[in-house]
């Protein structure tokens, strides 16, 4: 079974800083996609990024990008000049490249605080 | 922006009780899933929906949970007979078919349930 570890329960940034959000995730798929979604204090969980595994290059939108290593199943979340709008809890998710499976396996989630 | 919908934002309700949250995908989706988010943990994925019958679903998703789509529009998530650990917020998802490669599913705000 596919699972999702985020190690850092809360985080916090000075606002206009860079902050990385740690996410790694155990599959035995070659192929699957990674990503991280947003929960702000509104409640809907907004997708941020995402990443095919079968790329190698590192997905990026604007101010967020990602740092995936396949090998180490590792797949971490950067924020940079951080605004107090990022101020979210923040879930790592899993899904099999599966059509029929779009099960998201999630994180236990790290909430940011962004310091004023 | 098309968005998904779920109503009622807030239940509360008597152990035993029964329940039916409801979710009104993008007209287009024809996946749909519940997941469950119980205060302070991680998401949980509860069941997955296509072609008017069950894709999927998990251990949480026992004999007291049942799911429907009886108009074409609304998807519905019944609880028969409540217990005190139902209560979570419950989130309805859609995907489409032009979203499938991408896995990216569409979150509705959620439901909170309170069972007392």
């Amino acid at each position: 079974a596919q699972t999702v570890t985020q190690s850092q329960p809360e985080m916090s940034v000075q606002e206009a800083e860079t902050v990385t959000l740690s996410c790694t995730y155990d599959t035995s798929e070659s192929d699957y996609y990674l990503f991280w979604y947003k929960q702000p204090p509104s409640r809907q969980m907004i997708l941020v990024i995402r990443q095919e595994a079968y790329k190698q290059q590192n997905a990026t939108e604007n101010r967020f990008s990602v740092n995936f290593q396949k090998a180490a199943k590792s797949f971490s979340l950067k924020i940079s000049d951080s605004q107090l709008g990022d101020a979210a809890m923040y879930f790592c998710a899993y899904s099999a490249a599966n059509f029929g499976n779009e099960k998201l396996t999630f994180g236990t989630g790290t909430r940011l605080t962004i310091i004023p | 922006e098309p968005e998904v919908t779920q109503t009622p934002s807030h239940q509360v309700t008597q152990m035993g009780q029964e329940v039916i949250l409801r979710c009104v995908p993008i007209s287009n989706h024809l996946y749909f899933y519940w997941y469950r988010q119980i205060l302070g943990q991680k998401v949980e994925f509860l069941v997955s929906f296509y072609n008017n019958e069950i894709s999927e679903k998990s251990e949480i998703f026992d004999d007291q949970f049942s799911v429907e789509r009886p108009d074409g529009s609304n998807f519905t998530l019944k609880i028969r007979s409540t217990k005190l650990e139902d209560s979570a917020m419950y989130f309805c998802a859609s995907i489409g078919s032009a979203e499938r490669p991408t896995g990216e599913l569409f979150f509705g705000e959620g439901s909170r349930l309170t069972v007392l």
